[in-house]
């Protein structure tokens, strides 16, 4: 079985604060990505990685920026956390295309007061 | 950039009826994809459909392609508590990534 696995299911910090958000698979995929998940806007892609050491921004990357050292482990960070980046962060892998079935993680729900 | 809808944006229905829910997208496709999402969690894959195909099933789940009206439909037959959850469609027409819709929730009373 697939896992993707995020370092943590609730997050709370405050504003300003440098925010990491880590990602980990085990099926050796390929692509990684981060999405945040809001109410009434479905997933939206913030970055996704086809390969270690390389990123692609996706339809929202502003104020976010992402790290892929090793191939099993994405991370999401939040330079200055600000209150409108409250949301549910998804992670998921894929194999072979991007557009490939995706594996998702459980979810960091963030909130920035 | 919002490729596939889904409609309707919330259903409820009786355990043991049949759910039906439509997604429909704006360009050409690759395959176009559906997830479930229950509360709170991760997305979870349910089914792929290539362009080529028009229909595919597994389990209780039916998925139907219709390329020339850009449009699918995911029906759920026999529906149980358990098949409470919100559901979303993917496509990969823009690009190489896959683009989601804001999803169907769905709600079976038992």
């Amino acid at each position: 079985d697939v896992k993707v696995t995020q370092s943590s299911r609730y997050l709370v910090k405050r504003t300003g604060e440098k925010v990491f958000l880590e990602c980990v698979q085990d099926m050796d995929h390929e692509n990684m990505f981060w999405y945040r998940q809001d109410p009434g806007l479905g997933l939206r892609l913030i970055y996704f990685s086809y390969d270690v050491k390389m990123k692609e921004k996706g339809d929202i990357p502003e104020g976010y920026s992402v790290s892929r050292e090793k191939k099993e482990r994405f991370s999401l960070i939040l330079e200055s956390a600000s209150t409108n980046q409250t949301s549910m962060y998804l992670c998921a892998s894929s194999l072979g295309l991007p557009y490939n079935e995706q594996f998702f993680g459980p979810g960091t729900r963030l909130t920035v007061l | 950039s919002q490729q596939g809808e889904e409609d309707p944006q919330a259903l409820s229905i009786q355990e043991g009826e049949n759910a039906t829910m439509n997604c429909s997208y704006k360009t050409s496709i690759n395959n176009l994809q559906w997830y479930r999402q229950n509360s709170g969690r991760g997305l979870v894959h349910l089914i792929l459909i290539r362009s080529n195909e028009r229909e595919k099933h597994s389990g209780r789940l039916r998925v139907t392609l219709d390329t020339s009206k850009k449009s699918s439909s995911l029906l759920i037959t026999a529906s149980r508590a358990a098949d409470t959850a919100s559901y979303f469609c993917a496509t990969d027409g823009y690009g190489n990534k896959l683009v989601f819709g804001a999803g169907t929730i769905l709600r079976v009373k038992s």
